[in-house]
């Protein structure tokens, strides 16, 4: 099946860096998704992605859909004690189901 | 309005004991997902109900695994006998519009320990 390669599987920076974080396939996707999991809570969706090469923002999140469309990157900058989780990329390729990475643990040290 | 609910929100059994995990889904949602993460791994697809019936139940890891969804409201998944790899968070999403486009919520998530 499918599978995604997201990486870092944790991450420890300090209040204030940015971060960077990634996901790479085998598989061409149609669509990119970034979730973020706060703790004791379920993912929720942070970016949405539907063309290759495409870049988007959200507050100080920025995320990319790969021109290859085997990847996506997610930016966060200027991180502050609440970006604390576990950040899921997921993808979707045609009708079938989202296939998701298996997450990066961020850690905001103040 | 009320989010994706999910009952119970941990439960510990042994190995070869029966646990039925429950999902109310965002009312109005016809679209009914079960995933589950086994400890830091990915998050795995295991099926999706639209209304009622089953789209799409290719997730689903053995015949020990059995989903429902009667009335096309709430759904359960009960797992019989369970086995120590069964162990993990089960969550339940709901959705609107299937497919691109169609986002999905999330519950909190079902953790389930099988001892």
């Amino acid at each position: 099946g499918q599978q995604l390669n997201q990486s870092p599987q944790s991450m420890f920076i300090q209040e204030g860096e940015d971060v960077s974080m990634n996901c790479t396939s085998s598989s061409i996707f149609n669509t990119w998704l970034w979730y973020k999991q706060d703790p004791g809570e379920g993912p929720v969706l942070l970016i949405a992605l539907y063309k290759a090469g495409e870049l988007t923002s959200n507050g100080r999140l920025t995320a990319q859909f790969g021109i290859t469309r085997k990847d996506s990157f997610l930016n966060i900058s200027a991180s502050i004690p609440s970006d604390v989780g576990i950040y899921f990329c997921a993808g979707q390729a045609g009708a079938r189901q989202l296939t998701f990475g298996s997450g990066t643990q961020l850690t905001v040290l103040p | 309005e009320a989010g994706v609910t999910q009952f119970p929100s941990h439960s510990v059994i042994e190995k070869g004991q029966t646990v039925t995990l429950r999902c109310d889904p965002i009312s109005g949602h016809d679209n009914l997902y079960w995933y589950r993460r086994v400890m830091g791994k990915e998050i795995k697809f295991l099926l999706h109900f639209v209304k009622e019936s089953k789209q799409d139940e290719s997730g689903m890891p053995n015949n020990r695994f059995l989903a429902e969804r009667t009335g096309g409201t709430y759904s359960t998944l009960k797992v019989q006998p369970a086995e120590l790899e069964d162990s993990g968070v089960y969550f339940c999403a709901s959705s609107q519009v299937a497919g691109v486009g169609g986002e999905l919520f999330f519950g909190e998530g079902s953790r389930l320990t099988v001892l």
